[in-house]
């Protein structure tokens, strides 16, 4: 069955450093992709999506290319800051099916 | 977007009690969804709740156990019902965009068994 896999955490970085978190599917046929973000005490909230093969996704900063031929989807942000620090989740799903798929989710704490 | 509003945020239970999570979305949404996520866990699908039909259950998971309510488009409800240790999670209602591919999350309850 579908499946994601995800970089363990948790991940502490500097203010201003690079982050990538990994992300890694299975899935037949053409899955759309998301980075979801879940801040302290609060629920998901959609950080970025792609939906076809080498689509990106971004938003705040945040980046994530949809490459088919290494399965991949890994999030990356080029200057981190504080309030950044949350849990992260890629996620899978594909079209007019009910089950959306999770990673582990990975843990990001930024230090000033 | 549509706003989902779930509760209560958090709750501690006694072993052997009940529990109802209610979530309220402000637009009329076919299925919804109800996850839990165990601590330190991903999100694990528990069930599909249409209106006017019995939700749908996930394997692991059953309706005596979790029994859903969706008497209408905007409305669900989620209770664990007699509650032990191992039901402490964090449990999230959720539905999807009209392209069916974004999913929108409630705050999420925060349950913990005593």
């Amino acid at each position: 069955g579908d499946s994601v896999t995800q970089m363990e955490g948790p991940v502490t970085l500097s203010e201003e450093a690079f982050l990538t978190i990994n992300c890694t599917y299975t899935a037949t046929g053409y899955p759309s992709l998301f980075w979801y973000v879940q801040y302290p005490g609060e629920g998901l909230q959609l950080l970025l999506k792609a939906t076809k093969a080498d689509d990106k996704g971004s938003n705040k900063g945040f980046e994530a290319t949809y490459r088919k031929e290494t399965t991949s989807f890994h999030l990356e942000k080029g200057s981190v800051q504080v309030s950044d620090s949350a849990v992260y989740f890629c996620a899978l799903t594909r079209y007019n099916n009910n089950d959306m798929r999770f990673g582990a989710g990975t843990r990001l704490t930024v230090k000033p | 977007s549509a706003v989902i509003s779930q509760k209560p945020s958090r709750d501690i239970c006694q072993r052997g009690t009940s529990l109802t999570i209610q979530c309220q979305v402000d637009s009329q949404v076919t299925m919804m969804f109800w996850y839990r996520q165990q601590p330190g866990q991903s999100l694990t699908l528990i069930a599909t709740a249409n209106q006017g039909s019995e939700a749908t259950y996930e394997s692991g998971f059953v309706i005596d156990k979790f029994p859903i309510s969706r008497p209408n488009l905007t409305f669900s409800t989620l209770t664990v019902s007699n509650m032990s240790p191992e039901d402490s999670s964090i449990y999230l209602c959720s539905f999807r965009g009209r392209d069916w591919t974004e999913a929108f999350f409630g705050q999420g309850t925060r349950l913990t068994v005593v």
